[in-house]
């Protein structure tokens, strides 16, 4: 059974650094695209980017210039990373699989965590 | 971007009923479109993808139809654990963008 949990330090301060790691488990993470979406309290779900075997990213245009997604093969994790972070940053972050191809969407997921951004 | 747009926003229901929720790409998406369950305070599940494919183990009451811009999810006769919010999402181009939401109330 192919599992995705979310991990992470806890509230982060505004212009600091948001990391969050996902563990993969039940699935091989070589060969698949993983990615970060995220829902601030009470809206709706952006996408945040994805990657894949580290031989390719892809990030919404609209956080391009703060975010890195990175996987690490020999953990079974993937990662995200938003610097200059603000209050608008606070949102439940998921990770989860994407299938590309015919079958595209996202069919996995994790359960969440909340990071909230606050002085 | 795409602007994915549900209507309604809101909808009231009860068991057994029939509900139709709707979904409109600002631009043409062929059949990119999925859709997605979520209860409060769980992560989405996905229960359409390819605008009318169901995914494994989700229940046949649910059917999508539609292409290019206009979409719909249909619930056939609802029941108690259907009561929850409801999310399109395109996936003809990146970034991938999701709807604002249905919320599928008692």
């Amino acid at each position: 059974q192919v599992q995705l949990q979310e991990s992470g330090p806890g509230p982060v301060k505004p212009s600091e650094t948001l990391s969050l790691t996902c563990t993969v488990s039940g699935a091989s993470i070589t060969n698949s695209y993983w990615t970060w979406i995220r829902q601030p309290p009470g809206q709706g779900l952006e996408w945040i980017g994805y990657a894949y075997y580290s031989v390719s990213t892809n990030y919404n245009p609209s956080l391009k210039s703060r975010v890195t997604i990175s996987i690490d093969t020999s953990k079974h994790q993937f990662s995200l990373r938003l610097t200059s972070v603000t209050a608008a940053d606070t949102a439940v972050y998921y990770c989860a699989r994407l299938i590309r191809g015919i079958e595209r969407r996202f069919d996995l997921w994790g359960q969440g965590t909340l990071v909230t951004v606050s002085s | 971007d795409v602007q994915m747009t549900q209507s309604p926003s809101s909808v009231s229901a009860s068991v057994g009923d029939r509900v139709t929720i709707t979904c409109r790409a600002s631009q043409g998406i062929s059949t990119w479109l999925a859709w997605y369950q979520q209860k409060p305070g769980k992560a989405p599940k996905i229960l359409i993808y390819g605008a009318s494919n169901l995914q494994s183990g989700v229940p046949s009451r649910f059917s999508g139809s539609g292409s290019g811009t206009d979409f719909t999810l249909t619930i056939s006769s609802l029941q108690p654990e259907d009561f929850a919010t409801y999310y399109c999402q395109q996936g003809n181009s990146f970034p991938y963008t999701f709807g604002q939401g249905t919320k599928l109330q008692i």
